[in-house]
Order: C-alpha cells, then sequence, then structure tokens
C-alpha cells in the first residue's frame, strides 16, 4: 500500500514564526503536491513537484515556498506564519502521466495564533 | 481555482437509500476523479472516469460522465453509516487537477 505520511497531525504555532510541514511518501512517485483545504473552498493547489529540486506554483503559492531535495520528501515552508493561513495542509503524491490517482496524507491541521 | 462544483453541498438519508452526488465542470477534462474525506482525515481515492468512458462501477459506486454536459455523478447504493463523509470531485486537465468542495454525506442509522 502507498503510504504518505505528514510530520504532525496538529501544530500550532505565534505569527511570525517560520513553520516546516513536512511530507513523506514510500512508493517512489514523481509527482508530490501541497494542498490547504478550508470549509467551502475545497482543496487549493499551493505547489507541486514532479521531480527532485523542481518546484511548480499553484493556485496560491503567496506566502509559501517549497523543497524537495529527495524524491520521497517534500516540504512546506511558511516563512512568516500568519493569522489567515490557519487551515488543513494535506500532501499527495501521485505517478506522473495521465490517468494516475493521487494518494492523500493524513493532513496537518495548523493553527497560527 | 476550483473546477468541479458538487452538488448539493449536504445531503442526510437513511441506511440502506441510495445516495446521489453531481460535479460539474467548466473545461474540458482528461478524467475525472472522485475522493471520500472522513472528518479530519486525508482523502482516498475512489473511483477514475476516463473522458471517453459514460460509467464506471466499483462495488457500491456507480459514476456517470457527460463530457457533452460537462457533468459526472456519483450514486452510492444500499448506503450504510460508514458511508458519512465528504465526497470530492477532481476534474484532471492533462496534470491539473482540481477539486471541488465537496459534499457532505450522513448516513443515518
Amino acid at each position: 500500500d502507498v503510504k504518505v505520511t505528514q510530520s504532525s497531525r496538529y501544530l500550532v504555532k505565534r505569527t511570525g514564526e517560520k513553520v516546516f510541514l513536512e511530507c513523506v511518501q514510500d512508493m517512489d512517485h514523481e509527482n508530490m503536491f501541497w494542498y490547504r483545504q478550508d470549509p467551502g473552498l475545497g482543496l487549493r493547489l499551493i505547489y507541486f513537484s514532479y521531480d527532485v529540486k523542481m518546484k511548480e506554483k499553484g493556485d496560491i503559492p503567496e506566502g509559501y515556498s517549497v523543497s524537495r531535495e529527495k524524491k520521497e520528501r517534500f516540504s512546506l515552508i511558511l516563512e512568516s506564519a500568519s493569522t489567515n493561513q490557519t487551515s488543513m495542509y494535506l500532501c499527495a503524491s501521485s505517478l506522473l502521466g495521465a490517468d494516475y490517482e493521487q494518494y492523500f496524507g493524513p493532513g496537518t491541521r495548523l493553527t497560527v495564533t | 481555482s476550483q473546477q468541479g462544483e458538487e452538488d448539493p453541498q449536504a445531503l442526510s438519508i437513511q441506511e440502506g437509500e441510495n445516495a446521489t452526488m453531481n460535479c460539474s465542470y467548466k473545461t474540458s477534462i482528461n478524467n475525472l476523479q472522485w475522493y471520500r474525506q472522513n472528518s479530519g482525515r486525508g482523502l482516498v481515492h475512489l473511483i477514475l472516469i476516463r473522458s471517453n468512458e459514460r460509467e464506471k462501477h466499483s462495488g457500491r459506486l456507480r459514476v456517470t460522465l457527460d463530457t457533452s454536459k460537462k457533468s459526472s455523478s456519483l450514486l452510492i447504493t444500499a448506503s450504510r453509516a460508514a458511508d458519512t463523509a465528504s465526497y470530492f470531485c477532481a476534474t484532471d486537465a492533462y496534470n491539473d487537477m482540481r477539486f471541488g468542495a465537496g459534499t457532505r454525506l450522513t448516513v443515518k442509522p
């Protein structure tokens, strides 16, 4: 079974802190994604990566950066956390190409106070 | 930006009844996928239907796709309390996947 793990289920940070969210997948998937999920807005793509050291902006990259130094690991960085970044963050991975499903991690609920 | 829009936003039924959820989208797609999310958890893939397919079945799930109307439906037959979850459609337009806001299904025992 594909497994996507995220470093924390719940996280509380203060405004202005630098926040790291880690995601690891164990199925050698090329693609990795970071989404945020807010009520009524569905999932919105922050960044994705299709290869090591490659990254592409999604719909809402402002205030975030990412790092992919190894194929299995994709990190989301909040450079200076703000209260409007309080959300559920979901990581996903998939094979490269057409007609592949995404496998999701359990999510990290981040609260910025 | 959202591509798929699910309808209804919320659905409440009794155990044993069928549940139908709809998804509409705006642009051409390569495939459409349905996912399920239990409360506070990650999404789990349910079924994928390609743009050249019209209907697909998986267990108690039946998905239809009408590309002329840019719409899809997910039918869950003989629902169970354990089917209580949020259901999302995701449109895949050549590696650009977009999720809707979801339908919240409650199945009462």
